[in-house]
């Protein structure tokens, strides 16, 4: 069964930083991973998503890499702003049809002004 | 538009009443999915449509019955709920769940659901 973890559970960083959020899985066979943020009592904003023949998605400021066979993902958040301050989940989603996303637990996101 | 609308946002029930949730996307996805998430954790599956038809139950309790009428629309029927099914109740889009398609899902804000 896979099972996913993410590191730091919560981060506070000053405005400006950059930062890396880290996602973990167990089972390497994957068809893709989805990075979410959520903010508190609101729907998931889908960020990235990268196949599991790919190494790196960008979007503006973000940058997510995937490497399957560690069972690993990071999602790097550059030149951080009050308005980047969310919950940040990592989802992946099993090689097999039928497989849908099992989402990590999450890191709370601060960015202080 | 990528966009997944959910009504209502809130709503708050009590133990005998009858109640659905509704959510409704007009992206031309053919796979919907329900998800329950409690406070502070991670969304859980709790259903998966593909072309209209059920295709994943994560052994959710019968008091929720999910029902498709059609591509764009997706509801969850509640009966006789308990307390701690209090939670917000998420629903997805993706494209389809085939393996040759992206399968970005999008996300609709939520109805956050009380019962008393």
């Amino acid at each position: 069964k896979q099972e996913v973890t993410q590191i730091p559970a919560a981060l506070s960083v000053p405005e400006g930083e950059n930062l890396v959020l880290n996602c973990s899985f167990t089972d390497s066979a994957i068809y893709n991973l989805q990075w979410f943020r959520q903010d508190p009592g609101k729907g998931l904003t889908s960020l990235l998503l990268i196949q599991s023949s790919q190494r790196e998605q960008t979007s503006g400021r973000l940058n997510a890499s995937l490497d399957k066979s560690s069972g690993r993902s990071t999602l790097y958040i550059a030149a951080s702003q009050p308005g980047d301050s969310a919950t940040y989940l990592c989802a992946v989603r099993g090689d097999n049809y039928g497989q849908n996303f099992v989402f990590g637990p999450g890191t709370r996101l601060s960015v202080l002004p | 538009d990528t966009e997944v609308t959910q009504t209502p946002k809130h709503l708050v029930m009590g133990m005998t009443n009858k109640k659905s949730l509704k959510c409704e996307q007009h992206m031309g996805h053919r796979a919907m999915y329900w998800y329950k998430q409690k406070a502070k954790k991670p969304p859980e599956l709790m259903f998966v449509y593909s072309y209209e038809k059920l295709s994943i139950n994560e052994s959710v309790p019968s008091r929720f019955s999910p029902e498709c009428p059609n591509s764009s629309l997706l509801n969850l029927h509640l009966h006789a709920l308990q307390p701690e099914d209090s939670a917000l109740y998420l629903c997805a889009s993706s494209q389809d769940i085939l393996r040759d398609r992206e399968n970005e899902q999008f996300f609709g804000p939520g109805t956050r659901l009380t019962v008393l």
